[in-house]
Parts: structure tokens; sequence; C-alpha cells
């Protein structure tokens, strides 16, 4: 299974925007990526997803380097809301078998 | 819409008692999912189903098994519980495979003593 690399934790000040880094230099060509968050004493929840180029929706938006070894998960504007945990997790797109790996994730702290 | 269901929300067990989270979702997705969460750390992926009558093995099977009976239903069932199994548990679903959307459920937190 593909690796990612994440910082342990960082910090943003409420209404700026965030930039979360993950490393995945052993990623495939079918390999997609995707961000999910836990907010505390929460499941998991979907942020993002992609594969190649760079996507937006209303919670974020998808920085994929062009090289694909890494990507950066985009928070316009911090709100005291979006303090949780990021995951970043690479799946094969092709084999529906994949497994979904979680790794220790980014806790994103937000200073008021 | 009730999405993915689990329970029971808490549950104490006392070691070598038997038992079975129950997880359920009514969004006929086929690919679902166990997870456990320790204190302070990520998810670890226990088992995963890609559709009715499907089962693997994910990171940590070792002590736990499942079934796959239905497609709207993946129970997770512990034979001897151990105080090493004390954890949150997740379940997931996804629609169409590890690639689309996973919806969790809210989790089940066990201690067993």
């Amino acid at each position: 299974d593909a690796k990612t690399t994440q910082p342990n934790s960082m910090e943003s000040n409420e209404e700026e925007p965030v930039h979360l880094p993950c490393n995945h230099s052993t990623i495939s060509g079918t390999d997609y990526i995707h961000w999910y968050r836990q907010l505390p004493s929460q499941g998991p929840e979907y942020v993002i997803h992609g594969l190649t180029s760079n996507v937006n929706n209303r919670m974020a938006s998808l920085a994929i380097a062009e090289d694909r070894k890494s990507s950066t998960l985009i928070l316009h504007r911090a709100t005291l809301r979006d303090a949780a945990v990021y995951y970043c997790i690479l799946s094969h797109f092709l084999n529906r078998d994949d497994k979904i790996i979680f790794g220790k994730g980014t806790r994103l702290h937000i200073l008021p | 819409n009730a999405g993915v269901t689990q329970t029971p929300k808490f549950q104490v067990l006392k070691t070598g008692q038997s038992m079975t989270l129950q997880c359920a979702q009514d969004m006929n997705h086929e690919y679902m999912s166990w997870y456990r969460q320790d204190p302070g750390m990520g998810l670890r992926l226990i088992h995963y189903s890609v559709g009715a009558g499907i089962t693997d093995q994910g990171e940590v099977p070792n002590g736990y098994n499942v079934s796959r009976s239905t497609t709207e239903d993946f129970p997770l069932r512990l034979l001897s519980a151990a105080p090493s199994q004390t954890s949150v548990y997740f379940c997931a679903s996804n629609p169409a495979g590890p690639n689309t959307e996973a919806f969790f459920g809210q989790g089940t937190r066990l201690t067993v003593v």
C-alpha cells in the first residue's frame, strides 16, 4: 500500500487560509488522493478527493503537485469548527478491493 | 435517511466475554469496513467487505470476526474480549468501493475490564 506522510500538528489563525501538506512519494499513477477529517468525539467525515487535477468543493480545495508526489488541502478561511484531525489517504482507483488505510493525520489547531 | 448506524454506543465487557457490534446502513452501499481507534491514534482497519458474502482482513484482524450476509448489515464479533480490545470502533460504508466517499457511523466505545 502506498504511504502518506503528514505533519503531526499545525496551527492557524481563525479566518485565515490553511494549507495542510501531504507527501506520497510512492504514489502510483492509478492512486486517488483522499482527505478526511475527524472532529472531536465524532467519526471521520469526507472532505475531498482527486486523481490528477486540482479539485474544489464547498468545504475545501485540493492542490495536487504535477508529479503527484505531494498534495495540499486548502481551507480558504478557517473557522474554530475546522479544528480537527485531517487524514490524507491513497486508494487504487481501479481496485475495488483496495483497503482504506488511515495514518495518524495532522491535528489542526485554530487560534481565535 | 439514517446513514450508518452503530449499536451500542457504549459497552463494558469483562475479559473473556463475547459480543457483537452492530453496523447497518440504509444507502445500499457495496463497500463496508470496520476500524478501531485507540486514544491519540489514527484509525486502524480491522475487516472490510466489498459486497454481500465477501469479507477480507485489514491491518489488525486478530480477535475479530465479521460476516456480510446482507448488503445492509456488517456485524463485528469479539469472540473472547481482551483488555487490548478497549477502543472506539467505527463502521463505514462506501457506495462503490474505496474510491467513493466513505460515510462513518458515530462509533462504539468499548471498554474491556
